[in-house]
């Protein structure tokens, strides 16, 4: 079952904040976050797994509501560098490994 | 350390052939995903494999098989290439195991079928 995330794209301006959402009706075993730039391949930004746990990078932020199966990324202090569609993928319990993302959310960061 | 590697980055191919992509994952990684990417559909999982076996795999045609080999390389095949099968395809790798660890990929391969 395909997650859903919101907004399907947002503007900023460099300073702003964004949050992007992510949710699913299964129950979630994790979710992943992954930013992609035009031309490139997808690159990490966070795991959030059942439990609790996080691995990710020390400038990006994200929350997961187990009870809800919803994740949110938290984009703080936006950089130009930020710019690129977020995709959350998410695994479903007993199907590690098999990651099924959403469509994206396209961020663009204006100066 | 090296990154994940694709091979071939472009192909172009004829419809009703077949195709051979290669992904060498990061050094240690036992556990190799596949996925195709679109405009229309964005990034869908085709399967993975996890010291050389297939552990999940998703809502793909028979036509799309994969396998690893023991250093844990892995080539993902398509027959009978159909127009709708040009696309970006993109393998990434992980430690595996039973818990759920970060995916790294590749540059991907850019398929055209004509």
């Amino acid at each position: 079952q395909q997650p859903v995330q919101s907004p399907q794209a947002v503007i900023l301006r460099e300073g702003e904040d964004a949050v992007i959402n992510c949710s699913s009706s299964k129950a979630l075993y994790s979710v992943h976050w992954y930013r992609q730039k035009h031309g490139e391949a997808p690159v990490f930004l966070m795991i959030l797994l059942k439990g609790g746990e996080q691995k990710g990078h020390d400038k990006i932020s994200a929350s997961f509501n187990e009870k809800k199966q919803q994740s949110s990324l938290y984009l703080t202090a936006s950089q130009l560098s930020y710019s690129g569609t977020y995709f959350c993928g998410t695994e479903e319990g007993g199907s590690q490994g098999n990651l099924i993302f959403g469509k994206g959310t396209k961020l663009s960061v204006k100066p | 350390k090296a990154g994940v590697t694709q091979t071939p980055r472009y192909l172009i191919k004829t419809r009703g052939q077949q195709v051979t992509l290669s992904c060498s994952p990061i050094s240690g990684h036992r556990s190799v995903s596949w996925y195709q990417q679109t405009p229309g559909q964005g990034l869908q999982f085709l399967f993975e494999y996890f010291s050389e076996t297939q552990r999940n795999k998703g809502n793909f045609p028979g036509r799309f098989s994969g396998r690893q080999f023991s250093n844990s390389r892995s080539e993902m095949n398509v027959s009978t290439l159909e127009l709708g099968d040009s696309a970006l395809y993109l393998c990434a790798s992980s430690w595996g195991g039973r818990i759920s660890y970060e995916q790294y990929f590749g540059p991907g391969t850019r398929l055209t079928v004509t």
